[in-house]
């Protein structure tokens, strides 16, 4: 197993470029979510999905979308980035679409940079 | 809110020397608590799970202990090595099918 896969590692945007981190897990979990971690605040949440065609709203969700056609892909897609957008995006997999009850399996990471 | 704090930030020590990190956490209605480890550069992770029944979980050299009536966990690190460097990232697993994550303890052990 290739475990939680993310897309590209490195990117830079200007503001007001869209663009779309990619994400896929090859172990059939059934829950994905997205975060961000940036300095002295900790990881927080973005978006999550409990299975294919049900997404849901985290913490922080403003300026991205999400989507889940597959098992194996959750796609997060900034419309417009802004500078505010600077930052390291984890991408995370479950079994158990309650995802506190499972381990959690992080992917290694986009580091974003917006100017 | 759930709210989760942990101390120290930072650590310093020798190898060989046992080390404990802290976890607290405002909301004691939790279903789990996880330690995580992250290498810089890296993701996390998942190092040990504590299920809100269970009071703690042990892997090799590591011990996790949960107190959830006081709101709090501790990470037990025996005889520790350079390789253990790295930060440690504790997480509770409450109602909303959410983990809320606090800011972590970087640590590093000293040849």
């Amino acid at each position: 197993n290739a475990g939680v896969t993310q897309t590209p590692k490195f990117q830079v945007l200007k503001t007001g470029q869209s663009m779309t981190l990619q994400c896929a897990q090859d172990m059939n979990h059934e829950y994905m979510s997205w975060y961000r971690q940036d300095p002295g605040m900790g990881l927080r949440l973005i978006h999550y999905s409990v299975g294919a065609g049900i997404t849901d709203q985290g913490e922080v969700p403003n300026g991205y979308n999400v989507s889940r056609s597959t098992t194996e892909d959750f796609p997060l897609r900034l419309l417009s980035a802004a500078p505010s957008q600077t930052s390291v995006y984890f991408c995370a997999s479950s079994y158990n679409r309650q995802q506190w009850v499972d381990t959690q399996y992080f992917g290694p990471g986009t580091r974003l940079t917006v100017l | 809110k759930q709210e989760v704090t942990q101390i120290p930030a930072a650590l310093s020590v020798p190898e060989g020397e046992n080390l404990v990190l802290n976890c607290s956490f405002t909301d004691s209605a939790i279903y789990n608590l996880q330690w995580f480890r992250q290498d810089p550069g890296k993701g996390l992770t998942s190092l040990l799970l504590i299920q809100s029944s269970q009071r703690e979980q042990t892997s090799g050299r590591l011990n996790a202990s949960l107190d959830k009536s006081s709101g709090r966990s501790t990470l037990y690190i025996a005889a520790s090595q350079p390789g253990d460097s790295a930060t440690y990232l504790c997480a509770v697993g409450g109602s909303n099918y959410k983990l809320t994550f606090g800011k972590g303890t970087l640590l590093t052990v000293n040849p």
